[in-house]
């Protein structure tokens, strides 16, 4: 069972914008920042949100994170086809001192 | 471009000890604010941090591992390997390398940027 709680699936249509939450508490998301990424089917993972609402280079801003107290959210507007994937969320645990990952939120796009 | 691979025998039986290496080109482990970490993900299942090698040598392995894990490198290669000892059915999965970035303070900030494209270890008799 995952430290950080996400739903195991969220869907939506296309031009839609979804939210995908993930639940910590005080030692992991409580005091520090917030990652998400996104995995293709057999493709490794791949770096979306970093520092709770940073976008790295080509991630387009249809992507949005934000964080608040020990829960933290990835929103998706403008729904893709190709936006299915699965979602994971990620942050700093002090007790681990290293990262943990919540369960994946799978998306569907229907 | 920084690229990952990694390589290692696809099946490992019981008891025995899973050994697995990363190359790594466009970037060296040896120097940089990088560190080089090892992270598996059973089938269909989430992902799990198993330890990190810094760029001066020193590793942090998950609580939850270390009596097993032995992160270590060779620079001339631009490679680090892990060992995992006394592996069980459990300890099936993909297993991937990746570059970590880690900013610590009142707010530590922590994200993987380049990913290997994972080597799946089975642990069967």
């Amino acid at each position: 069972q995952s430290v950080l709680a996400q739903p195991p699936s969220a869907s939506g249509t296309p031009g839609q914008k979804v939210t995908i939450s993930c639940s910590g508490g005080s030692s992991n998301i409580g005091g520090n920042t917030v990652t998400w990424y996104r995995q293709v089917p057999g493709a490794a993972p791949q770096l979306l949100i970093y520092t709770n609402n940073k976008r790295p280079s080509g991630v387009p801003d249809r992507f949005s994170g934000s964080k608040s107290g020990t829960s933290a959210s990835l929103a998706i507007s403008g729904l893709q086809s190709g936006d299915e994937a699965d979602y994971y969320c990620s942050t700093w645990d002090d007790s681990v001192k290293g990262p943990i990952f919540g369960g994946g939120t799978k998306l569907t796009v229907l | 471009q920084v690229q990952l691979q990694e390589s290692g025998p696809g099946l490992v039986k019981p008891s025995q000890t899973l050994s697995l290496t990363c190359t790594v080109s466009g970037a060296s482990i040896s120097t940089g604010a990088y560190t080089w970490s090892w992270i598996r993900q059973p089938a269909g299942k989430g992902l799990e941090w198993i330890g990190r090698i810094y760029s001066n040598g020193a590793t942090y392995y998950n609580p939850s591992l270390k009596s097993r894990v032995t992160i270590s490198r060779d620079t001339s290669k631009n490679q680090f390997s892990l060992r995992l000892t006394s592996v069980t059915a459990a300890d099936t999965a993909l297993y991937y390398c990746a570059r970590e970035l880690n900013f610590y303070g009142s707010g530590s900030s922590n994200w993987f940027d380049f990913w290997g494209q994972g080597t799946l270890v089975t642990v069967s008799s």
